[in-house]
Formats: C-alpha cells, sequence, structure tokens
C-alpha cells in the first residue's frame, strides 16, 4: 500500500528552527507537496519538490531525497503565525495525490 | 479575487436526509477535486473531475455522487446520510492535474450527520 508518514505534533520556539520530516512509500514518484493549514483553515501551498536538493523560499526551505524516499520543511526564524499544520502530499505514478495526516506545529513564545 | 467557493459552510443533517455541496471555481482550471478530512487522517479524494461533463471516483466514493455540468461548478451529493459522513469537505481545483499541480482550496464545509 502507499504510506505518507508524518509526525504528528512538535513544538518549537519562537525565534527558532525547526524542521517536519515526511517519508514515503509510493507507487511511482511524481513529485511533493508540502502545504500549510491553519485551524479550521483550507491548506494553502507551500512548496513543491520533484529533484533532489533543495529549495528554498524565504523562511521556508523544502529538501527532497528520491532514493530515501523522504523529505523535510525547513521552517526557520519562526514567528507565532507559524503555528499550524503541515501537510505532505506525494504525487503517485498515477498522478493522484497521496496525503500524510498532517503535523501540527506548535510555537511558542 | 474569489478564488474557490464552497456552500454551504456548516449544515447538520439527520441520518438518510440528502444534501448538496457546491463548489465554484473562477480560475478557468480544469481539473477539480472534492476531499474529506478527518481528525488524524490525511485528505480523502472522494471524486474528481478532469473536465467540464466528466467525473471519476476517488479513494473513497462509496455514499456520494458528483457532476461537473459546468467547467466552473463541481456538486457533490449525498444521497442517504450516515454518521459515518460527518467530516470537513474541501473542494480544490487546479490548471493540470499532471504537472506541479498546486491545489487551490475552498474553505471547506462542516458537515454533521446525527
Amino acid at each position: 500500500g502507499q504510506n505518507i508518514d508524518q509526525p504528528t505534533e512538535m513544538t518549537a520556539t519562537e525565534g527558532a528552527i525547526v524542521q517536519i520530516n515526511c517519508t514515503y512509500q509510493t507507487s511511482g514518484f511524481n513529485g511533493l507537496f508540502w502545504y500549510q493549514q491553519h485551524a479550521g483553515e483550507a491548506p494553502t501551498f507551500l512548496s513543491y519538490n520533484v529533484l533532489d536538493g533543495l529549495e528554498e523560499k524565504g523562511r521556508f526551505s523544502s529538501f527532497l531525497s528520491r532514493s530515501k524516499g523522504y523529505s523535510y520543511l525547513l521552517l526557520k526564524e519562526l514567528q507565532m503565525k507559524d503555528s499550524a499544520s503541515y501537510l505532505c502530499a506525494v504525487k503517485d505514478s498515477n498522478y493522484q495525490l497521496i496525503w500524510g495526516a498532517g503535523t501540527k506545529l506548535i510555537i511558542k513564545p | 479575487n474569489a478564488g474557490v467557493t464552497q456552500t454551504p459552510k456548516f449544515r447538520v443533517l439527520k441520518t438518510g436526509q440528502s444534501m448538496t455541496l457546491l463548489c465554484a471555481q473562477d480560475m478557468n482550471h480544469e481539473y477539480m477535486y472534492w476531499y474529506r478530512q478527518d481528525p488524524g487522517m490525511g485528505l480523502r479524494l472522494i471524486h474528481y473531475s478532469v473536465g467540464e461533463g466528466t467525473t471519476a471516483k476517488g479513494e473513497v466514493p462509496d455514499g456520494y455522487n458528483v457532476s461537473r455540468l459546468k467547467k466552473q461548478n463541481f456538486l457533490l451529493g449525498l444521497e442517504s446520510a450516515a454518521p459515518s459522513q460527518t467530516s470537513v469537505y474541501f473542494c480544490a481545483s487546479t490548471e493540470g492535474g499532471a504537472h506541479t499541480g498546486e491545489l487551490f482550496f475552498g474553505e471547506g464545509s462542516r458537515l454533521t450527520v446525527l
């Protein structure tokens, strides 16, 4: 079966750095997405990786290793507004998105 | 810029009742999707459409029907609601499902079936 694993919950301090990991086992691979979802709101797109390596976008970076079935989302200079759930999703060989359950990130002052 | 709009935002149904959720997008996207989101689980695809007049089953289609009569609208119907269908429903759209495919989501519809 297809599977996406992420930690259920993480806690970090305002101003610090946090890394959210995602491992996947899917039938084929056509890209990996990270979405942010604040409580009670819709998911919003953060990043897309299809090749190995690091993609940087402001305070957020996303890394992919296809050989290891592994990605991480790195958030720097954490702000209180970064408190949210972070969803990892992989596009499989049929171009269907397989979603992880999400990681709830709690930021403390 | 409306983006993706879902109606209604909240609804309470009794077991056996029927209802329709409406999704409308103003971005001229070809692909549209209906997901459900339950605690502790990833988003699960119910049905999707790759263009006007087309629909296809997703991961959890049982108990739901859909229609895409107009490109901008994607309707999700529950013919006979069950408590197991209590969930938050999200509609999403994208330009092309096979490519980068950034999804644009509606605000969600919270459905409770008693």
